[in-house]
C-alpha cells in the first residue's frame, strides 16, 4: 500500500524556471515531512524538511509548502539549475516499534533542467 | 569516517548464492536502518538499529534476509540463497537518535543472474 503518492513522475524545466514536485499521504501519524535529492550512483541527500505545523519552510531556493487539512505537500525549486537536476524524493516518518522512525517514501520525480 | 561507507559498491551473484552487504555508519551514530531501492521506486524500509539489537525488522522481506550489528557499529545485511528478485540497490543509513536526520551511503547495487 503506497502510502504517499508523488507526481510527476518526470519533470522538464528551462534553466531559470519554477519546479513544482507534490506529494499526498495518507497515514495522519506521519511526525515528519522530508525532501530528499538523489544523484545517479549515489545515496539520498537529506534537501529540506518541514513538520506538520508549520504551513511552509523555505531555505535558499528550496521551499515546502504544506496543507495538512489536505494532506498535502509540495516542493518548490526557484530559479531552476542544471544542476537541481536529480531524482527527488518526498517521505512522511511514522513512529514504529521499538522506538524506529522510518520513512515511508514516493515513489520519486525525475528533474532534469534544460540549460 | 566523514559519511555512511558501504561495500562493496556493486555485487554480481549467481542465483541461490549466499551475500553479505557492509555497512560502516557514522561515527557515534547509534541508530542504523537498512533500506532496498528497486529501479524506479523509493526506498523501502528493511531493518532498523538501536545500538546492537534490531529493534524493528518487520520490514524484512522473508527469513532469508538478515542483518546483524555485533558491535552497535558495523552492520552486515545477510541474504541466503539469493533469487533475481532480490537485484537492488541496498542503502543504509545512520543518524545520532532516531528523530536526527538520517545519512544514507551510497548503496551496494546488487545483481543477482
Amino acid at each position: 500500500q503506497q502510502q504517499v503518492k508523488q507526481s510527476p513522475q518526470s519533470l522538464i524545466v528551462q534553466k531559470g524556471g519554477i519546479s513544482i514536485i507534490n506529494c499526498a499521504y495518507e497515514n495522519t501519524a506521519f511526525d515528519y515531512f522530508p525532501w530528499y535529492q538523489q544523484f545517479p550512483g549515489k545515496g539520498p541527500a537529506l534537501l529540506i524538511a518541514i513538520r506538520p505545523d508549520v504551513s511552509e519552510k523555505k531555505e535558499g531556493r528550496f521551499t515546502i509548502s504544506f496543507n495538512k487539512s489536505a494532506k498535502q505537500f509540495s516542493l518548490h525549486i526557484m530559479d531552476s539549475q542544471p544542476g537541481d537536476s536529480a531524482t527527488y524524493f518526498c517521505a512522511g516518518r511514522c513512529y514504529n516499534a521499538g522506538n524506529n522512525r522510518k520513512l515511508i517514501w514516493g515513489l520519486g520525480t525525475s528533474l532534469a533542467v534544460n540549460p | 569516517g566523514a559519511g555512511v561507507s558501504q561495500t562493496p559498491s556493486n555485487k554480481v551473484t549467481e542465483k541461490g548464492k549466499y551475500v553479505e552487504l557492509r555497512c560502516d555508519p557514522i561515527s557515534g551514530h547509534t541508530a542504523l536502518y537498512w533500506y532496498r531501492q528497486s529501479l524506479g521506486q523509493g526506498p523501502e524500509f528493511l531493518i532498523y538499529f538501536q545500538g546492537t539489537g534490531a529493534a524493528d525488522d518487520s520490514g524484512l522481506p522473508n527469513d532469508r534476509f538478515f542483518a546483524v550489528r555485533p558491535e552497535g557499529s558495523v552492520s552486515t545485511l545477510k541474504i541466503q540463497r539469493t533469487e533475481r528478485g532480490d537485484s537492488a540497490v541496498y542503502l543504509c543509513a545512520s543518524s545520532l537518535r532516531g528523530l536526527s536526520e538520517a545519512f544514507f551511503g551510497q548503496g551496494t547495487r546488487l545483481t543477482v543472474v
